[in-house]
């Protein structure tokens, strides 16, 4: 089975400050990663993915996230939180048999940016 | 343009008046499925389906129904809802089993008394 732990439900940075959200997965097979943010009142939308290839990822809104076999993690990392970045924001691995589809979530990181 | 819609996108019930949310996707998809979301708990699975007429339960499909008659539709029916299936409720379809993306609706806060 496959499993998502994210690492700290929530998360506060200062606006301006380096943002890192913390992803581990266990999976039998080589994963799909991604990360989903869900703005208030909104549903999920894709920040960026992992399949094969480059394992540094760059997703939407200055996002990116590297995928560490050896560590087997898929952290997230922006470079200056800004205030709209405020949002929840899951992990998930797609693998096999895991979560009866395939695809597992993590419980999410609330991420706060403070003045 | 390509999306997943819900409707209703909020309701209030009471227990045991049986209710249907919606679920449609204009982008082909054969996959469709169901998650329930709470408070620390992330986004759980309730039912999927791999095509029409194929269907199975995912990680707490207990009070819940679903049907895919068709390939764009796919229902979730509570017979007889009760108040812990108070949740916010998304639907979500993509290509494939281990296709690159999953496409969420826009989701379905229910409030049952």
């Amino acid at each position: 089975a496959q499993s998502v732990t994210q690492l700290g439900s929530h998360v506060s940075v200062s606006e301006g400050a380096l943002v890192l959200l913390r992803c581990n997965y266990s999976s039998s097979v080589p994963p799909y990663l991604f990360w989903y943010v869900q703005y208030p009142n909104q549903g999920l939308q894709l920040l960026l993915k992992y399949t094969t290839g480059a394992t540094l990822v760059k997703g939407i809104n200055g996002f990116e996230a590297e995928f560490k076999k050896s560590e087997t993690s898929f952290h997230l990392t922006k470079p200056s939180a800004h205030m709209s970045d405020a949002a929840e924001y899951f992990c998930a691995v797609s693998g096999s048999g895991g979560g009866a589809d395939g695809l597992t979530f993590g419980k999410g990181t609330h991420l706060i940016i403070q003045p | 343009e390509a999306q997943v819609t819900q409707n209703p996108r909020y309701l209030i019930t009471v227990t045991g008046k049986k209710l249907t949310v919606t679920c449609s996707q204009n982008m082909n998809h054969e996959y469709m499925s169901w998650y329930r979301q709470d408070p620390g708990l992330g986004l759980r699975q309730i039912y999927y389906s791999m095509n029409v007429e194929v269907t199975d339960k995912g990680d707490v499909p207990e009070g819940y129904k679903v049907s895919r008659k068709e390939k764009r539709n796919f229902p979730l029916i509570l017979e007889s809802p009760s108040p812990n299936q108070t949740s916010l409720y998304f639907c979500a379809s993509r290509p494939g089993v281990r296709a690159n993306e999953q496409f969420f609706g826009p989701g379905t806060r229910l409030t049952v008394l």
